[in-house]
């Protein structure tokens, strides 16, 4: 199975502030069928089902704020925040969708300092 | 507007079985693959199962392969997981979400539906 690793696993976080997790991931995610990278990020707010925030590495999934952006190629991921507003506060978690059993990071708790 | 509603979780001793719905509108849902994320309590997610659109090809993860087995009628609208020999660890919020062919975005998720297995 792929292991996908997230740092950090909390993060404490002014509000208007930056934030940045990363994903890491045991193999590379470019599917060889396709050549796309089937990586996206999700957000769980507390009491909440995941929300997807992005696919295939950068793109925004509809009504996700611009301040959202994903990066990344191979085996190396990031999602930032550009300027954390008080909503944002969950848990993110990366997930794989390039070869089955899909898999997510351990998740990165996001909260307000 | 795209809903997914589970139900059919519940309270079963170790060794029962429990059958989860997943009723799907909004949506030509027999244009969809889906899958079965399950999150054990304070715990990650977890992907269970995957189904085609056209119940083509299944996937499970090593955790419940024999045990669990994931099915849909599409002219119900409607996604299944006959959960079979449940196991303590099997206690946990499953949710069914849909898949999108291409971008492989899991975009909509149901609320979910707890199951706890125990004595």
């Amino acid at each position: 199975d792929i292991v996908l690793t997230q740092t950090p696993l909390s993060s404490l976080v002014t509000l208007g502030q930056p934030a940045s997790i990363s994903c890491r991931s045991s193999q590379s995610l470019v599917y060889s069928g396709d050549g796309n990278t089937y990586l996206s990020w999700l957000q769980q707010r507390p009491g909440q089902p995941p929300r997807l925030l992005i696919y295939k590495i950068f793109n925004r999934f509809s009504g996700v704020p611009d301040r959202f952006s994903g990066s990344g190629a191979e085996t190396d991921f990031t999602l930032k925040i550009s300027r954390v507003e008080a909503e944002d506060v969950g848990v993110y978690y990366c997930m794989q969708a390039t070869q089955f059993p899909y898999t997510f990071g351990q998740g990165t708790k996001l909260e307000i300092k | 507007e795209v809903q997914l509603v589970e139900s059919g979780g519940g309270l079963v001793q170790p060794g029962g079985s429990l059958r989860l719905s997943c009723i799907a509108s909004g949506f030509s849902f027999s244009s969809y693959n889906m899958i079965w994320v399950r999150q054990a309590p304070g715990k990650g997610l977890e992907c269970i199962s995957y189904i085609t659109s056209y119940d083509d090809t299944k996937h499970y993860a090593d955790s419940v392969r024999g045990r669990f087995v994931v099915s849909r009628n599409n002219g119900m609208n409607s996604l299944y997981l006959q959960m079979n020999s449940l196991r303590d660890e099997d206690t946990a919020v499953y949710y069914c979400a849909r898949v999108v062919a291409g971008t492989a975005g899991a975009d909509y998720w149901g609320q979910g539906t707890l199951v706890t297995v125990s004595s």
